[in-house]
């Protein structure tokens, strides 16, 4: 059972250059969510997804893009790199919101923007 | 809105010393608590959480969390640390309704010296 896998795990971009990092979960959970973690800050939600082809904004959503076409992948974009948002994303799923249900976390993309 | 501060961003101790990582919440509605561990180069792991009823919380590597409402403090204690307890611990809300958003601490970095 693999849980949330995230790919790639390591990448280093050229400013202006675009990526798109890959969330995959095999729990059939219907949320999905995209988490930068930056030194001293903990983790900032950046967008996330309440079912298949849905999408909503969190909290620092600017320079990112995000895709839900399938239940079980869920994707984030960025289309220009800027060197502020090298950090580390994490990407977490849970069976759905409300009642506290737990949320999983993958282990982590570190992504560097130069 | 909520938010979430952790007031130390490490603790030190010794092995098998008393520990208490404290957290404090701001929200204008009902939420949910939790705590979870981080350890390194990995993502995060759930330790514990309040939903409701009995104020206490235990883990099953002997930590505990108790929900004080009125000072809106969810403190992490353990009696005796481990040198495997050492990673990075981040306290996080959730609205206890909608899409569960995860509104995180800034982290506290437990270091455990033998």
């Amino acid at each position: 059972n693999a849980g949330v896998t995230q790919t790639p795990k390591f990448r280093v971009l050229k400013t202006g250059q675009s990526m798109t990092l890959l969330c995959a979960q095999d729990m059939n959970h219907e949320y999905m969510y995209w988490y930068r973690q930056d030194p001293g800050m903990g983790l900032r939600l950046i967008h996330y997804s309440v079912g298949e082809g849905t999408t909503a904004k969190g909290e620092v959503p600017d320079g990112y893009n995000v895709s839900r076409l399938k239940k079980q992948n869920f994707l984030l974009g960025l289309e220009s790199a800027a060197p502020s948002q090298t950090s580390v994303y994490f990407c977490a799923s849970s069976l759905s919101g409300g009642s506290g249900n737990t949320i999983y976390f993958g282990e982590g993309s570190w992504l560097t923007v130069v | 809105a909520q938010s979430v501060t952790q007031l130390d961003s490490q603790v030190p101790v010794f092995e098998e010393a008393p520990v208490e990582l404290r957290c404090n919440y701001s929200s204008s509605v009902s939420v949910y608590l939790f705590w979870y561990v981080q350890y390194p180069n990995q993502g995060l792991q759930l330790l514990l959480k309040y939903l409701s009823g009995s104020t206490l919380v235990e883990s099953i590597n002997g930590f505990e969390a108790e929900f004080n409402k009125s000072q809106t403090s969810f403190h992490l204690r353990k009696p005796s640390v481990h040198i495997s307890d050492t990673a990075e611990y981040f306290c996080a809300v959730s609205d206890i309704q909608g899409a569960q958003k995860l509104v995180f601490g800034q982290g506290t970095r437990l270091t455990i010296n033998p």
